[in-house]
């Protein structure tokens, strides 16, 4: 199984911060990273796919990059909407595989 | 719209089977491939494994092999998760979602709103 890990666990950042998370793999998966947004008591919610498209309706300020074994989700300016717990999630072979995730808190 | 709407919360005893269903509207189910994943109380996201509605053939999490069983009726659009041997560690929310195509492999979108799942004696 792919393993998928993610840093940090946790993070506090004042709004309007550049915020970064990445999301390492235990072996090559090519650009098959999504990338997802979960608030409390509610599903999670695609931000991006494929490691760097942003899924329509998505603001702009996140955004992905990344290949083979590293990856990175940015938020460009952290609004007081954007608390909740991110994921990664591979898509290259299965069993489909997350990361641990990171916590987001707004300062 | 795409709408997804799964069965209402579940308590369990020990021992026991669930089964959860995800009924979707606003597109052909036949489509897209239907994943679960398992969420514990305030852990991360867990693959379940998938079934695909329109030829019934399914994969699952070495985990959850031989306790689980995913299922498509494609007359009612509906999925369905059975999860057998209940034990206290398979207290969860269970989240059905659909698999997108996109940027050349596949991403989860279109969410249920979830199935909590209580074992307990």
């Amino acid at each position: 199984d792919i393993q998928m890990t993610q840093s940090p666990s946790s993070l506090s950042a004042s709004v309007g911060d550049r915020v970064t998370i990445t999301c390492r793999a235990s072996q090559t998966i090519n650009v098959f990273v999504n990338w997802y947004q979960q608030k409390p008591g509610k599903a999670p919610k695609v931000l991006i796919y494929a490691a760097s498209s942003l899924q329509s309706g998505v603001p702009s300020r996140f955004s992905g990059s990344g290949s083979g074994t590293d990856f990175t989700l940015t938020i460009s300016s952290l609004q007081p909407e954007d608390f909740g717990t991110y994921y990664c999630q591979q898509s290259y072979s299965t069993p489909r595989t997350f990361g641990g995730g990171t916590k987001v808190e707004i300062k | 719209e795409v709408q997804v709407v799964q069965s209402g919360a579940e308590l369990k005893r020990p021992g026991t089977t669930v089964i959860i269903s995800c009924k979707v509207s606003g597109y052909n189910f036949n489509a897209y491939y239907i994943h679960w994943v398992q969420q514990a109380p305030g852990k991360g996201l867990e693959w379940m494994g998938l079934v695909d509605p329109k030829h019934g053939e399914t994969i699952y999490a070495e985990k959850f092999q031989g306790r689980v069983t995913m299922t498509a009726d494609t007359s009612a659009d509906t999925a369905y998760m059975e999860l057998g041997s209940l034990r206290s560690q398979d207290t969860a929310i269970y989240y059905c979602t659909m698999g997108i195509p996109g940027g050349g492999s596949y991403f989860f979108d279109n969410w249920g709103q979830g199935t909590l799942v209580t074992v307990s004696s």
